[in-house]
């Protein structure tokens, strides 16, 4: 059965860059059909798409954080990771890794989600 | 970016059927035929319920439909039963290539 588990700090400092893994099991991240990406959600708040790539690299961002994210995928170890740069406390919030299918947009397969806490 | 409205919250009893709307704009919802649903309880990741506007995954009970009006999407709960308490989010794509989700709704049932 497919799966995904997302990794990392549970803490950065601001200003600082946070960094998360997403570890997908049970299956090839390697799909012509989908791409993987990352959607966070601020305690007590809504859903908010930050970025998403294909296994050869493609990548789309969100247009409000496009300036600081950077998305990258693994294939051989069936990964993809995620960098905000310069985090502030707007930043904490729980990162969802997602599957999302190609040509509809849709997200089908969710990761539980990590916490990232931005703190001094 | 901002979000795609909902109404914060809805209610209703058992056995009757809501309606959570999710207005949006011709940049998305009123362009695109890719609104998609997630339910999501407290501590738990989202569940797609509606993909394509009006198509339910495999699994997803019948008593949950979608639509969509111009730039307003609706999701249509009937038959409400207790485990339908949760977190409802609609999500669209937006031009150009991104996706955008609204600010979600809580539905209490009575």
């Amino acid at each position: 059965q497919l799966q995904v588990q997302e990794s990392g700090p549970g803490l950065v400092k601001p200003s600082e860059t946070l960094s998360l893994t997403c570890t997908v099991s049970g299956g090839s991240i390697s799909s012509t059909e989908h791409y993987w990406g990352w959607i966070r959600q601020p305690p007590g708040q809504g859903l908010e798409w930050i970025a998403i790539i294909r296994y050869n690299g493609q990548t789309y961002y969100s247009p409000s954080l496009k300036s600081r994210v950077a998305i990258s995928v693994d294939t051989p170890k069936n990964q993809i990771s995620l960098s905000l740069h310069s985090v502030t406390a707007t930043d904490t919030a729980v990162y969802h890794c997602a599957r999302q299918i190609d040509y509809h947009w849709y997200f089908d397969l969710w990761g539980r989600g990590t916490l990232v806490t931005v703190s001094s | 970016q901002s979000a795609l409205t909902q109404p914060a919250s809805v209610s209703g009893s058992p056995g009757q059927s809501i309606t959570i709307s999710c207005t949006g704009t011709t940049s998305d919802v009123g362009t695109y035929n890719y609104v998609s649903w997630y339910q999501q309880y407290s501590g738990k990741a989202p569940k797609l319920i509606i993909y394509d506007v009006t198509n339910r995954p495999s699994g997803v009970s019948d008593r949950f439909s979608g639509s969509k009006s111009g730039n307003t999407a609706s999701l249509t709960i009937s038959g409400l039963q207790a485990e339908d308490e949760a977190d409802y989010y609609c999500s669209s794509m937006r031009s150009f290539i991104s996706v955008v989700f609204g600010g979600g709704t809580k539905l209490t049932v009575l």
